[in-house]
């Protein structure tokens, strides 16, 4: 079955650089069509997507965040990493990340999600 | 970027009734329209696809349709694990923006 969980400091400090680890399984980030997106939400806000790699190493990002994001993955691992500079309060929020199939254009398995606050 | 724009930001019904949510977006996203329900403390869990395609393990009474650039979510008689938060996202075009979101509270 499908899983994912994400990993990574619950707390960092204005101006570091916050890296998050999604580690997968029941499927293969080398396969055709299988994607993985990471998604955050402020806490009692809506949820922002904020980049997606794809199997072939295609690799979008949120434009008012692509100045500070980078998506990599680690396949032989199942993994799925996200960096993001300059961490400010207002970065503080939950992140998740989830699988995307060009099957369903849907996300149809995430995480539980990780809390990053940022003080 | 694509903007979408759902409404009601919250809505109170009650056990039993019809209940409609929509999402517009600010250009054409063919059918590239999904549609999520988030309970507090958890993650988000897909409900319909591609506009109308219900999600495997989904009750029927949930579903989607389209009318150009609107889409609707309709839950046909609301049970007491349906209050939540549902989001609409599209998945069009990156970045795959989400709507705002609708809070469904019990009246």
């Amino acid at each position: 079955q499908v899983t994912l969980r994400e990993s990574g400091p619950a707390l960092v400090k204005p101006t570091q650089t916050l890296t998050l680890t999604c580690t997968f399984s029941g499927f293969s980030l080398s396969t055709s069509g299988m994607c993985v997106s990471w998604i955050r939400q402020p806490p009692g806000k809506a949820l922002e997507w904020l980049a997606r790699i794809d199997w072939d190493d295609d690799k979008y990002y949120s434009t008012s965040l692509k100045t500070r994001l980078t998506i990599s993955k680690d396949t032989s691992k199942n993994q799925v990493v996200l960096t993001m500079t300059n961490m400010d309060p207002v970065d503080t929020a939950t992140y998740y990340c989830a699988r995307l199939t060009t099957a369903l254009m849907g996300l149809d398995y995430w995480g539980q999600g990780t809390p990053v606050t940022v003080s | 970027d694509i903007q979408m724009t759902q409404s009601p930001s919250s809505l109170s019904a009650s056990v039993g009734d019809r209940v409609t949510i929509t999402c517009r977006a600010s250009q054409s996203i063919n059918s590239y329209l999904n549609w999520f329900q988030q309970k507090p403390g958890k993650a988000p869990e897909l409900l319909i696809y591609t506009a109308s395609s219900l999600q495997s393990g989904v009750p029927s009474r949930f579903s989607g349709s389209k009318s150009g650039t609107d889409f609707t979510l309709t839950i046909s008689s609301l049970q007491l694990e349906d209050f939540a938060t549902y989001y609409c996202q599209q998945s069009y075009s990156t970045p795959h923006t989400f709507g705002q979101g609708t809070k469904l509270e019990i009246k």
